[in-house]
């Protein structure tokens, strides 16, 4: 099993340039769940979905952050346009729901915004 | 929402000692209590988990323990090893795998030789 893959796992950018950060969960799971992990804030949930279709969102910080998840293979979360106070680390995870209660997470992608 | 509380945020213990980090949580429809390990730079990794209807489960030198009535759960490890250098992060869910998780601010643990 390849686990959670992320890309791209750092990503340097600059104030106002647009940000996409793309996840492809691990094959079989139903949920996948965007994190977003700072020194100030710790380890917070943004949004998840379960079976492609988004769940819970109130976690997203602005309408600058949007996210999708066109098939069970692949998601995004985008930033446009980018900040510096969006400095992170991104982390997906997924699971399987149902009686399987894990989530496991990505590598993470570390975004940089100057 | 669900508010989860962690202590300390440093712990020091001497190698072969045992290290304890607590946990408090808000809301009482959650049903799901994980425990993550983060090397620096890495990503969390589930250590152990615990569910609701069970009020401690052990792992060779990790265990956790629940108390529903309080709010409150635990994480004990035993016989610490360098290795076990890192930060914990406790959390919960009220969905089980069905929904997101609240985590605590995390608990960096030293190990002294």
């Amino acid at each position: 099993d390849a686990g959670v893959i992320q890309s791209p796992r750092h990503e340097v950018t600059e104030m106002g340039q647009e940000v996409t950060l793309r996840c492809k969960p691990i094959s079989g799971h139903d949920y996948l769940f965007w994190y977003r992990q700072t020194m100030m804030r710790g380890l917070e949930l943004l949004i998840y979905f379960n079976n492609n279709v988004p769940i819970d969102d109130s976690g997203m910080p602005e309408d600058r952050f949007s996210a999708k998840m066109p098939n069970a293979s692949f998601s995004t979360l985008k930033i446009q346009p980018s900040e510096p106070r969006d400095s992170a680390v991104y982390f997906c995870a997924s699971g399987r729901g149902g009686q399987y209660y894990e989530q496991y997470f990505g590598p993470g992608t570390r975004l940089t915004v100057t | 929402g669900e508010n989860v509380e962690q202590h300390p945020s440093t712990l020091s213990v001497q190698e072969g000692d045992s290290a304890v980090i607590k946990c408090t949580y808000s809301d009482s429809a959650s049903n799901y209590f994980p425990w993550y390990k983060q090397e620096l730079g890495k990503r969390p990794q589930l250590i152990i988990d615990i569910r609701s209807n069970v009020g401690e489960k052990k792992d060779q030198r990790i265990a956790v323990t629940l108390n529903k009535t309080a709010k409150h759960f635990s994480l004990h490890i035993t016989e610490t090893q360098p290795e076990d250098s890192a930060v914990y992060f406790c959390a919960a869910s009220r969905g089980g795998g069905a929904d997101g998780l609240t985590f605590g601010k995390g608990t960096h643990l030293i190990i002294q030789p």
